[in-house]
């Protein structure tokens, strides 16, 4: 099944302990790209790649690192996390930025920065 | 910055009924634009996509309406059933930019 599977669905963590949300798409797309999912703000970029070793940041990347080996993987690293930076995540992948073609998202994950 | 923005924040529809959502944007370089719809836990999912040389495009029992003039986008659901209900927003991007943007969202609840 194509998809973009994201890991953890859940995850509550403390100020300052580096953490790492994975995703990966089934599809070799060359887009991808993390969003935050905030109330009242609709979903704001902060990071994409238009491909492997590519990437580049969005509206919002303070705090936050990506990196681009491989394809198929895209994850999001908070360094230093802080409670600023609690919120619903989701990652997505397009078959290619000049194609037009549509994003795909995976099932989020929620995060807590206590 | 670019801003994409929904008329109302909540539409409440009886069951059977037609519904309609509306999306503005306000960059007329935008030529590619999607609705999704997000239920509650899960992921936004595709619905449908329209380029800037359509004005409307039909799936099944959805149609979107592309209105360039007045930079209006708008999403018809024929006949609402209640696994309709869930945040519909709209997307758009355009070639001179690398990312897409989103409107804030409507939520839709099917009345049985």
């Amino acid at each position: 099944e194509a998809q973009v599977t994201q890991n953890p669905r859940y995850l509550i963590t403390v100020t300052g302990k580096k953490l790492t949300v994975t995703c990966s798409q089934n599809m070799n797309h060359e887009y991808m790209s993390w969003y935050r999912q905030d109330p009242g703000l609709g979903l704001r970029q902060i990071y994409y790649s238009m491909n492997v070793e590519v990437t580049d940041k969005g509206d919002v990347p303070e705090g936050y690192k990506v990196s681009r080996k491989e394809k198929r993987n895209f994850p999001l690293i908070l360094e230093s996390p802080s409670p600023n930076q609690t919120s619903l995540y989701f990652c997505a992948s397009s078959l290619s930025w000049s194609a037009n073609s549509p994003l795909h998202f995976g099932n989020g994950t929620r995060l807590t920065v206590t | 910055g670019e801003s994409v923005g929904l008329h109302l924040p909540t539409l409440s529809v009886q069951e059977g009924d037609n519904s309609i959502i509306n999306c503005a944007y306000s960059n007329s370089a935008s030529d590619y634009f999607i609705w999704y719809k997000q239920e509650s836990g899960k992921g936004p999912q595709f619905i449908i996509d329209i380029r800037s040389n359509m004005d409307k495009r039909q799936g099944q029992r959805v149609t979107v309406l592309l209105n360039k003039t007045v930079k209006h986008l708008s999403l018809q659901i024929a006949a609402t059933q209640p696994g309709d209900s869930a945040v519909y927003f709209c997307a758009e991007n355009s070639n001179t930019g690398n990312q897409f943007y989103f409107g804030t969202g409507t939520s839709l609840t099917v009345i049985p």
